[in-house]
C-alpha cells in the first residue's frame, strides 16, 4: 500500500516565524489533503491539493505529484497555529478512495 | 448548519461489552468512513461505505462492525473481540466516486475508554 512520511515530527517556533512541513508519498495518488488537528481532536481541512499550488491567507501548499511530495507553508505563525498537521493521500480504487495518513508534524508556536 | 455529528464525545465501557458509536451527516454525501487514532499516531481506516446497504473493510476492521441503513447515518460497533478498543474514533464523509472533488470532511470524534 501507499506509504506516507511527514517531516519534521516536531517543530517548535516563536510567534511570527515561518515554517515548512513536508509530506512524501510512495506512489501516484488521486487525492492529497492537509489537515490541522486542534487540541480537542477536531480535524480541520486546510487544503485539497493532489497537484499544483494553493493559498489561503497565511497558509499555502504545493504538491509536485511527479516527484511524490507536498509542502505546507505557514507564514507569520500565531499561537493558534499550534497543533498537529497531517498529510493524507489516497488512490481511487473501484470508485472508492481510502485515505492513508502520515504520522503528523506537531507544531508548537510559543508567544 | 451542514456537517458531521458524532456522539457521545466521551464513552466509558467495561471490557467485554459491545459499544456503538454514532455518526450522522447532513452534507448529502454518499460515502462515509470510520477511522481510529491512537495517541501520537495518524488515522487508520476501519470501514467505509460508498452507498446505502453496502460497506467494505478498511485496514483494521477486525473486532468492529458497521451498518448503513440510511444515507445520513453510519454507526460503528466496537465488539468485545476488539483487543485494544481504547482510542479516538473519527467519522468522515465525502462525495462518492472518482471525481476530483471527493474531499473528506471529519466529525469531532468520540473518545472511547475501555477498562
Amino acid at each position: 500500500g501507499i506509504q506516507v512520511e511527514q517531516s519534521p515530527p516536531d517543530l517548535i517556533l516563536q510567534e511570527g516565524a515561518n515554517s515548512t512541513l513536508r509530506c512524501n508519498f510512495s506512489d501516484s495518488v488521486n487525492n492529497l489533503q492537509w489537515f490541522h488537528q486542534n487540541p480537542w481532536g477536531q480535524l480541520i481541512n486546510l487544503f485539497y491539493i493532489p497537484s499544483g499550488t494553493k493559498q489561503n491567507g497565511r497558509l499555502s501548499a504545493t504538491t509536485v505529484a511527479t516527484e511524490r511530495y507536498s509542502l505546507l507553508y505557514i507564514s507569520s505563525s500565531q499561537t493558534t497555529d499550534s497543533g498537529v498537521y497531517f498529510c493524507a493521500v489516497a488512490s481511487i480504487i473501484q470508485g472508492a478512495q481510502k485515505l492513508v495518513f502520515g504520522q503528523g508534524t506537531r507544531l508548537t508556536i510559543n508567544p | 448548519d451542514g456537517g458531521i455529528t458524532q456522539s457521545p464525545k466521551y464513552l466509558f465501557r467495561k471490557e467485554g461489552q459491545n459499544v456503538t458509536l454514532s455518526c450522522e451527516q447532513n452534507l448529502n454525501h454518499d460515502a462515509m468512513y470510520w477511522y481510529r487514532q491512537d495517541p501520537g499516531q495518524g488515522l487508520r481506516l476501519i470501514y467505509y461505505s460508498q452507498i446505502v446497504n453496502d460497506f467494505q473493510k478498511g485496514d483494521i476492521a477486525e473486532g468492529y462492525s458497521v451498518s448503513r441503513e440510511k444515507k445520513e447515518s453510519f454507526p460503528l460497533t466496537v465488539t468485545s473481540a476488539q483487543k485494544n478498543p481504547t482510542a479516538f474514533y473519527l467519522c468522515a464523509s465525502s462525495r462518492r466516486g472518482a471525481s476530483s472533488q471527493n474531499e473528506q470532511y471529519f466529525g469531532p470524534g468520540t473518545r472511547l475508554t475501555v477498562t
